[in-house]
Parts: C-alpha cells; sequence; structure tokens
C-alpha cells in the first residue's frame, strides 16, 4: 500500500489568508485526489490533481478557491486561498494506482486540519 | 454528491458481537471499497470488492456485494473495543475514474 503524508497536520489561519497544504506519497502514482471533510461528515472530492497539467474540479469548487498543484508522480500541494470560517475542515490526499497496490485500491493521508478564526 | 447511502448510521454494539453495515449505491460501478476512520484521524483502507466478486474476507472482516440489489455489507464478527470508529463504503466506476463516498456509520463498542 502506498503511505501517504500531509504537511501542517493542523493549523489556526486569520481569515483573509491562504494556506498550502503538502502531499507526498512515497512511491510514484497514477492518481491523487483532494478531498474536504466537514466535522461528523462524509468526504466530498474537491478536484483531481493532474501530473503536469490542470486539475479537474467537482462541481462547487474553483480553481481560483483551491489551486492545486502536481509536478510530479509523488508530489501535490492545495492551497486553501481567502479563507473564511466556513473553510475550516479537514483536507485529505489520496492516492491511488501505485506499482505497490492494485490500480483501484486508494489510501488516504493522516489529513490536514484547518481552523479559520 | 454521495453515491452512496449507509445504514444504520450509528451502530451501538456489546464487545465480542458481530456488527453488520450496509452500503446501497444508484449506479453500476466497477469496485467498492471499505474505509475504517477513527475519531480525528486518516482514512484506514480495509477491503476492495469488483463488482465481479461476490465475498471477500479479511481477519475478522467479511464484505459481500450483491450487484443486482446494488448493495454491499460490511461484517465485522467478533467485536473489540479498538472497532469503534466510523465506517465509509466507497464506490469506484473504472480504474480510471473518482472514487464517491457513502453517508458512513459510526460504530461505537461497549465493553
Amino acid at each position: 500500500s502506498a503511505v501517504i503524508s500531509q504537511k501542517p497536520s493542523r493549523d489556526i489561519c486569520q481569515r483573509g489568508t491562504s494556506l498550502t497544504i503538502q502531499c507526498q506519497v512515497d512511491s510514484q502514482v497514477t492518481m491523487m485526489f483532494w478531498y474536504r471533510q466537514q466535522p461528523g461528515q462524509s468526504l466530498t472530492l474537491i478536484a483531481t490533481a493532474n501530473q503536469g497539467s490542470e486539475a479537474t474540479y467537482e462541481s462547487g469548487f474553483v480553481i481560483d478557491k483551491f489551486p492545486i498543484s502536481r509536478p510530479n508522480l509523488t508530489f501535490s500541494t492545495l492551497t486553501v486561498s481567502n479563507m473564511s470560517p466556513e473553510d475550516s475542515s479537514i483536507y485529505l490526499c489520496s492516492a491511488r494506482g501505485g506499482t505497490s497496490g492494485t490500480r483501484y485500491e486508494q489510501y488516504f493521508g493522516p489529513g490536514t486540519r484547518l481552523t479559520v478564526t | 454528491s454521495q453515491q452512496g447511502e449507509e445504514d444504520p448510521q450509528a451502530l451501538s454494539i456489546q464487545e465480542g458481537e458481530n456488527a453488520t453495515m450496509n452500503c446501497s449505491y444508484k449506479t453500476s460501478i466497477n469496485n467498492l471499497q471499505w474505509y475504517r476512520q477513527n475519531s480525528g484521524r486518516g482514512l484506514v483502507h480495509l477491503i476492495l470488492i469488483r463488482s465481479n466478486e461476490r465475498e471477500k474476507h479479511s481477519g475478522r472482516l467479511r464484505v459481500t456485494l450483491d450487484t443486482s440489489k446494488k448493495s454491499s455489507s460490511l461484517l465485522i464478527t467478533a467485536s473489540r473495543a479498538a472497532d469503534t470508529a466510523s465506517y465509509f463504503c466507497a464506490t469506484g466506476y473504472s480504474s480510471a475514474s473518482k472514487i464517491i463516498f457513502g453517508s458512513g456509520t459510526r460504530l461505537s463498542i461497549r465493553p
């Protein structure tokens, strides 16, 4: 299975500022994703991070608010821009399609707990 | 949007009992995955079952898939306090597609 790490693990930010979350996978993977999880809720997909091209965003999420980079097959970043208290959530990085697992199994990082004041 | 609905939303059982959680989905899938999430932590991958499979086992976990009913179940046998967590199903349409999460079941194991 792929091991995924995220930085920071948590942060408290002021409204109007931006935070960039980093995601590192210990092996090359085909696909990387970013999810958001509100307290007590299920996971909502923000976007698919495409290597070398623009991310594919889900309905309700836009690039200006959540710019994503994926410069190679093991690393991605998600920026939460111009934050408001409604952005307080857990943000999770996910990956699939590594060489050590099946192409269908999808693994998750530990999450970044963001609080916006 | 969520593809899957899980029931029950919450389940409390005595340690040692079996726990069964169900996941229903709306459209045909290629695979279905079950995850566990302890409070405030990341998701742990439990089992993946393909659409051409009917049952899979992993330790105390048993997953079934009924594509005709568009449903799956996760059975945890001989539950332990450490099984207390939220459990999610996630459905995938192909190897290249995103997976969509269900609403989750909160499982509590009473000592």
